[in-house]
């Protein structure tokens, strides 16, 4: 039974389209997370959130859109994809979110955009 | 700007010897270390941390060493095992804030 898990795991699409990754956690954690890893190979971390509520929202393009519809749950939405969108997105979650917690990461969702 | 840095992007070694890997940060507010593990196709897993008021933490065959004076953390695999082999990513994160720096990885390959 996955604890962190997304999908999808590929993703292949053109320029200009939107597209949806959904990541789901089944430890209870209260607070989850979307990383980018880059070309550079460097996780960076986009958005967290803690019981639906964003707590950490980088320097991100507003092109993407997390949603937490549940604390169990947490969906990246992304607009008008560009080339340099590509790259991998992990999903993560912390017990609750404060400090000095390990991070649990799903498997990661490599986008393509062609 | 990279606060954490790991420069070595490869490094490899036999089996049962002992593996170092390096990380340096630049920000002297971070006081909480991590290293994660990480094969092919899946998500990085957690391996072992340090708190900024230790210099050393053991966990089996992985120690982690901190020397904050020179801002550089290591991790020591000994013996190193064929399964080690992995990419292993340092991570820092600074008092009161769960948002963690990491660095681009080192690829171990350990040798049978």
């Amino acid at each position: 039974d996955t604890a962190v898990s997304q999908t999808p795991k590929y993703l292949v699409t053109q320029m200009g389209n939107d597209k949806s990754i959904k990541c789901e956690q089944n430890l209870g954690h209260d607070t989850m997370y979307w990383y980018k890893q880059d070309s550079k190979k460097f996780l960076k971390i986009m958005f967290s959130y803690n019981n639906k509520e964003l707590i950490i929202n980088e320097t991100v393009p507003n092109r993407f859109s997390p949603k937490s519809p549940d604390k169990a749950h947490l969906n990246l939405h992304i607009n008008s994809l560009e080339l340099g969108d590509s790259a991998v997105y992990f999903c993560a979650s912390s017990r609750t979110g404060r400090t000095n917690e390990k991070l649990f990461f799903g498997s990661g969702t490599q986008l393509s955009v062609l | 700007d990279q606060q954490v840095k790991q420069n070595s992007p490869s490094l490899s070694v036999q089996e049962g010897r002992i593996s170092i890997l390096n990380c340096d940060y630049t920000n002297s507010m971070f006081d909480y270390f991590l290293w994660y593990k990480k094969y092919p196709a899946e998500g990085p897993t957690f391996l072992i941390s340090i708190s900024s008021i230790k210099d050393k933490n053991e966990d089996g065959r992985f120690t982690v060493f901190l020397n904050k004076s020179a801002k550089h953390l290591s991790l020591h695999i000994v013996p190193s095992q064929p399964g080690d082999s992995a990419v292993y990513f340092c991570a820092a994160s600074v008092y009161n804030f769960n948002k963690f720096y990491f660095g681009s990885g080192t690829k171990l390959n350990v040798k049978p």
